[in-house]
């Protein structure tokens, strides 16, 4: 079974500086997805980004930005330029490429990181 | 605002009650998945629909059910409740049933059990 493992329960980062949150994973499969989102306050979760597998290049969504290791299984977040608004809880979250099997198209979630940014 | 809707957004109940929770996808989906997250177990997918069929499902207890109808909304009924099924129920929808579709999650349902 995949899991999802984020090890930093809290990190907090000054206003305009970056932040990275790190997230790894365990799998036997060689296609899937892997994504972040966030949790603010509202408790809507909002997709931050999204990556395949089958990509070496990093997605980049605005200041944004993954680093994507699949040999070691490892999928962190890099936010620069952080803002008030960032402040949220931060999930990684992976799923099957699988077209098939009783798994198929679910999300398994890391336990998240919360982020406080510092004004 | 994704465009997938919850109703209620807040719910109080007592052990032992039955209740049911709404959710409409964005327009246009088909598919909709239903996740809870509680404060010990975190985030869990709970199961799938497409197009009115189970397409998937996970850790969803016997004492839960759901379905969708034809309109595409879908329900999620919890009986026998117990304390421990206080938690935040997310629906979220997307486009097919494929694992390239991305999911859009709605605001989510507040259930307390008291």
């Amino acid at each position: 079974a995949q899991t999802v493992t984020q090890s930093q329960p809290e990190m907090s980062v000054q206003e305009a500086e970056t932040v990275t949150l790190s997230c790894t994973y365990d799998t036997s499969e060689s296609d899937y997805y892997l994504f972040w989102y966030k949790q603010p306050p509202s408790r809507q979760m909002i997709l931050v980004i999204r990556q395949e597998a089958y990509k070496q290049q990093n997605a980049t969504e605005n200041r944004f930005s993954v680093n994507f290791q699949k040999a070691a299984k490892s999928f962190s977040l890099k936010i620069s330029d952080s803002q008030l608004g960032d402040a949220a809880m931060y999930f990684c979250a992976y799923r099957s490429a699988r077209n098939y099997g009783g798994s198929q198209g679910n999300l398994i979630f890391g336990k998240g990181t919360k982020l406080s940014v510092k004004p | 605002d994704s465009g997938v809707t919850q109703t209620p957004k807040h719910l109080i109940t007592a052990t032992g009650q039955r209740v049911t929770l709404r959710c409409s996808p964005r327009s246009g989906d088909l598919s909709v998945y239903w996740y809870q997250q509680s404060l010990d177990q975190g985030l869990q997918f709970l199961i799938q629909y497409y197009n009115g069929e189970e397409r998937a499902k996970g850790n969803i207890l016997e004492r839960f059910s759901a379905q969708q109808f034809p309109d595409l909304h879908s329900e999620l009924n919890l009986s026998s409740l117990e304390l421990g099924d206080s938690a935040l129920y997310f629906c979220a929808s997307s486009v097919l049933a494929a694992t390239t579709d991305t999911q859009y999650f709605g605001p989510g349902t507040r259930l307390t059990v008291l």
